[in-house]
Formats: structure tokens, sequence, C-alpha cells
């Protein structure tokens, strides 16, 4: 199994602009979630998913939004990026949203200049 | 407050010191706490889940604390790959908002 797979591995974005970020699990986890971390600090939540076509937002959802059409994949897509989007991204998945353990992806490192 | 706040560090520790890092968390329903290891621009790996009795893997033992609401890792006879952050992680009762504590970084030095 591949597990969790994020792409791409780096980005960097002009001001407004907008891109995709791509994940997929092969592992058949309902929870899928997307964090950032800045530097120096912990994950926050973004966007998550309790199955396919349902999601909600976490902490810091603005200027992001996000899709479950499949079990598989959830993209996170930024709409218009701005400097303050400068971070690295994580997409995990878990079997459940409560008692099961997060797998992580590798992280999308994006710059936004 | 945070709802998810961890000991601020950093800890520099010798190699076979015994360490232990807290974590708190704000919420009493919360359900379930994981401990995470994140090596440097890595992304975060399973460590342990914290179970209420306490629980051990090798030179990591787990405990928490629900009348104080707080989880701990000690780390026994250190090495220096335990060198890395610790990110403690709490999960409410609304299913799905999993909080990261900050984390905590030790450094084991020779």
């Amino acid at each position: 199994n591949a597990g969790v797979t994020q792409t791409p591995k780096f980005q960097v974005l002009k001001t407004g602009q907008s891109m995709t970020l791509q994940c997929a699990q092969d592992m058949n986890h309902e929870y899928m979630s997307w964090y950032r971390q800045d530097p120096g600090m912990g994950l926050r939540l973004i966007h998550y998913s309790v199955g396919a076509g349902i999601t909600d937002q976490g902490e810091v959802p603005n200027g992001y939004n996000v899709s479950r059409s499949t079990t598989e994949d959830f993209p996170l897509r930024l709409l218009s990026a701005a400097p303050s989007q400068t971070s690295v991204y994580f997409c995990a998945s878990s079997q459940g949203a409560l008692y099961s353990p997060l797998h992580f992806g590798n992280g999308t490192r994006l710059t936004v200049t | 407050r945070k709802e998810v706040e961890q000991d601020p560090g950093p800890f520099n520790v010798p190699e076979g010191a015994t360490v232990a890092f807290n974590c708190t968390y704000s919420n009493s329903a919360s359900q379930s706490f994981f401990w995470y290891r994140q090596d440097c621009r890595k992304e975060p790996k399973l460590l342990m889940s914290v179970y209420s009795s306490g629980n051990e893997d090798g030179r990591f033992t787990a405990q928490l604390n629900r009348a104080s609401q707080y989880i701990s890792l000690l780390i026994r006879d250190s090495k220096l790959s335990d060198s890395a952050t610790y990110l403690c992680v709490v999960t409410p009762p609304n299913a799905g908002k999993s909080t990261f504590g900050d984390g905590t970084t030790l450094t084991v030095k020779p």
C-alpha cells in the first residue's frame, strides 16, 4: 500500500493564483483531513471529511475549499493564494474520526510570493 | 486559552536521561489521545496512543489523567535518535476535529 500520497511536494505561487493540492489514500479510510503547519507551530486543521460527500470546516478554513467525491481522494483548493498561505500542508486519513490514529502524507511545501 | 497546550521546551538532555513531557487539554469530554513524533520538515508519525490505564512501549510510557486533564509522555534511557519534536493530539466529542499541541522539541546530546 502507498498509504497517503500528496502531490506536489513543492509549489511556488504568485499572489492571486489558484491551485489544487492533491491527496489520495489507498487504505479505504473514511476520515480524511487537511492541516497546515507554520514554522515553529503545531498543525492547524483546515477542513476534514468523515466520508464521501461529507466535508466540514476546521480551525482555519478561510481561503480554502475541499470536496470528497470518492473515499480515496480529498483535494484542497486554494482559491486566490495569499502570502499568509505560505506553509507546509499535510493531508491525513484514519479508519474512523475518533479512536483511530492519523496517517499522514509527506506534505506539500507551498510558497506564495 | 488554547485547546491543547504543551510544555514549551526545548528540552536538551544527555544520552541515557529520562525526560517527561506534559500536555494539557481544555475539553473535559475529549475522547482520544495520541503522541506523535515529527522529525525536521517531515510528516508527523504516530508514536503511541494513550489509554486510560496508561500504556508502555519499550522505553516510552504514556499516561492519561482525566481529572487534571493532561496526558504525559515519559522517555527512559534517551537515545540520540529520540531527538525530534513530540506532538500531542486530542480528539473532542465532536469527532473529526483532532487538535494538535504546538509540540515540544527534544534534543538528546552525546
